[in-house]
């Protein structure tokens, strides 16, 4: 079946520093590949995602590019703020048998903290 | 500006009862559905509608119930039979044919309490 794996967490880093958040998956046919970010007592928001092989997803500094020959879609940012604390999750979306809609699986999530 | 409403964001319940969670929308989306996510766990799936007057269990439905009557409302019922309520309840909502490349637009979250 689907299935999402994210790096257990939580990841705790210096401002500026660099980001990498791994995620594989294991999905049939091509899935379209999502990464949402949960802030502190809220509920998730979209933060990039990928429909296609070799798509980059970029948003607010954050990028990450779907590799379907390592079946990976890594989310890396150049340098974090204190602001990006937060938990990260990875989701796939794909077709079931038949062609409909398979409910979006998601991972455990990786808690963020980052210091001053 | 369109979204997803869910109310109210802190819910106390005493051992017994039964409470509703609230979830509107006004995207105009075709699919809704109800996540319960833990302290440090991932979401996990309660319920889903991918139409009006329709709806599917997901993985954790014991304890649970839900009706979908209109379009814009996906209320979700916690009943007695729910072991261990206490969490943090999300409401999400998407078009399911685009559902592929749009993913989901989820509330705010309903934090529910038994005290």
């Amino acid at each position: 079946g689907n299935s999402v794996t994210q790096m257990e967490g939580p990841v705790t880093l210096s401002e500026e520093a660099f980001l990498t958040i791994n995620c594989t998956y294991t999905a049939t046919g091509y899935p379209s590949l999502f990464w949402y970010v949960q802030y502190p007592g809220e509920g998730l928001q979209l933060l990039l995602k990928a429909t296609k092989a070799d798509d980059k997803g970029s948003n607010k500094g954050f990028e990450a590019t779907y590799r379907k020959e390592t079946t990976s879609f890594h989310l890396e940012k150049g340098s974090v703020q204190v602001s990006d604390s937060a938990v990260y999750f990875c989701a796939l979306s794909a077709l079931n048998y038949g062609g409909s809609q398979g409910n979006l699986i998601f991972g455990k999530g990786t808690k963020l903290s980052v210091k001053p | 500006d369109g979204g997803i409403t869910q109310s109210p964001k802190y819910l106390f319940r005493k051992e017994g009862q039964n409470v509703t969670l609230s979830c509107e929308q006004n995207l105009n989306h075709d699919a809704m559905y109800w996540y319960r996510q833990d302290p440090g766990q991932g979401l996990r799936l309660i319920y889903y509608s991918q139409i009006v007057n329709d709806f599917q269990k997901g993985d954790i439905a014991e304890g649970y119930s839900v009706s979908r009557e209109k379009k814009e409302s996906f209320p979700l019922t916690v009943t007695s039979a729910q072991k261990n309520p206490t969490a943090f309840y999300l409401c999400a909502s998407s078009i399911p044919r685009s559902g592929l490349a749009y993913g989901y637009t989820f509330g705010s979250g309903t934090r529910l309490t038994v005290v």
